[in-house]
């Protein structure tokens, strides 16, 4: 089973700043088979980013993705308000597929 | 539009069983693979099950491998059966969407409690 790790596990910024999350993976994602997903309570997630660094339809260009192998990096630039919320990194390359166990971003 | 609708959650005993559903449409349904991810309370999210195009292309988490079975079923309609319960079953289950080629998951429903106690 790939272990997926994110860091940090919780962030408290500010609106207008710039973040950085990092999701480490156990062993290689195979074929950059690696999404990211915006999740607040009582909502279903959404998908934000596939393939490491493609934007999901509808997606702001505020959000980008990168990496390979087992290092990747999600960015958020210039938050809005509503961007607060849990982020989870996803690997689907390799059964069990697995979850990051998440990075919450607070409002300072 | 595509819309997932969960339903067939509910309160269960240890060791008891339990079959979710989820009403899809807006989109062709044998042309897309199909997931169950379930988020615990206070808990991340859990990848539970996936299924291809075919009732052999199943995928299971080593967490209810044995005990859960993914199938499709008549009416673009998506089920999970739950057997053997346990209280660490206790989640939100959410229906999602896959991609034509991969399991990547596009879009999810609204999702069902099943609450797992004595």
């Amino acid at each position: 089973e790939i272990v997926l790790t994110q860091s940090p596990g919780t962030l408290s910024l500010s609106p207008g700043e710039r973040v950085t999350l990092s999701c480490r993976a156990s062993q290689d994602v195979k074929s950059d088979y690696l999404a990211w997903y915006q999740h607040k309570p009582g909502q279903a997630p959404r998908l934000l980013i596939y393939s490491v660094s493609r934007r999901a339809n509808g997606i702001s260009d505020r959000f980008s993705g990168s990496g390979s192998g087992t290092a990747f990096t999600f960015s958020i630039n210039s938050l809005e308000p509503e961007d607060f919320a849990v982020y989870y990194c996803h690997q689907y390359a390799t059964s069990p597929y697995t979850f990051g166990q998440g990075t919450t971003l607070d409002i300072k | 539009d595509v819309e997932l609708v969960e339903s067939g959650g509910g309160l269960v005993q240890p060791g008891g069983s339990l079959t979710l559903s989820c009403a899809t449409s807006g989109f062709a349904f044998t042309s897309f693979a199909m997931s169950w991810v379930r988020q615990a309370p206070g808990k991340g999210l859990e990848w539970v099950a996936s299924i291809g195009f075919t009732a052999e292309d199943t995928h299971y988490a080593d967490s209810v491998r044995g005990r859960f079975s993914i199938s499709r079923g008549y009416l673009n309609t998506l089920y999970l059966r739950m057997d053997s319960l346990r209280a660490d079953d206790t989640a939100r289950y959410f229906c999602a969407k896959g991609a034509r080629q991969t399991t990547l998951i596009t879009f999810w429903g609204q999702g069902t409690l099943v609450a797992v106690s004595s």
